[in-house]
């Protein structure tokens, strides 16, 4: 158990619907990041937050966006969505702001659009 | 963008065998990670490089930080049953595609 926590494990939705992943990071971890798994395109980063700011950027849609709050939870959007979002949505923490600490990563969200 | 390159792809091997994977990019990187990924879980860090030619060990596992800083390699010494599951390396937030082990009974 990495002490990362995600809600929830699944998800089955419609295309054009709009869902909310959420991350608790282990305790203590002030980052948060958050990746799509995919078979066809493998661990693409998205986002990374620290503190409640954002941080870096990856390869995120328009149609996605993050968050974090002060309780340093953090949730990802997804919105008019499409069948290749399909994914296992992944969210990792560490202590620092350099991407140099290490991550533990949650067990993912499995997000199915039909 | 960045990429690495995994490779084999999916390996399959008898209990007891070494096993050999490695991860190259056509860009510099000055961190190289290895992680592994069981099914329905999240990946966990195995090995972080942080210095060209570095050469590291975590129990059976061995990985190197090629000197060029453009590839890595990880190996697996006398493979068990829980080995299985897929091997990624990275560079910082860039993950190769991984490497699936499969262990034949």
């Amino acid at each position: 158990d990495s002490g990362v926590t995600q809600t929830p494990k699944h998800l089955i939705t419609a295309t054009g619907q709009r869902v909310t992943l959420r991350c608790s990071p282990r305790s203590g971890d002030l980052s948060v990041y958050w990746y799509q798994q995919s078979l066809d395109q493998g661990l693409q980063f998205l986002i990374q937050y620290y503190n409640g700011e954002e941080r870096a950027k990856g390869n995120i849609l328009e149609r996605f966006s993050a968050q974090q709050f002060p309780d340093l939870h953090s949730e990802l959007n997804l919105s008019s969505l499409e069948l290749g979002d399909s994914a296992l949505y992944l969210c990792a923490s560490s202590v620092g702001v350099s991407l140099t600490h290490t991550q533990y990563f949650g067990p993912g969200t499995r997000l199915t659009v039909l | 963008g960045q990429q690495l390159n995994q490779s084999p792809q999916s390996m399959f091997i008898q209990e007891g065998e070494d096993v050999s994977m490695n991860c190259t990019s056509s860009s510099i990187f000055n961190t190289w990670l290895w992680y592994k990924q069981d099914p329905g879980e999240g990946p966990v860090l195995l090995i972080a490089l942080y210095k060209a030619g570095e050469l590291t060990s975590n129990g059976r596992l061995t990985a190197q930080f090629g000197i060029t800083r453009k590839d890595s390699f990880l190996n697996i010494s006398a493979s068990i049953p829980s080995d299985v599951g897929i091997y990624f390396c990275a560079g910082l937030e860039v993950f190769g595609k991984g490497t699936r082990l499969h262990i034949l009974p």
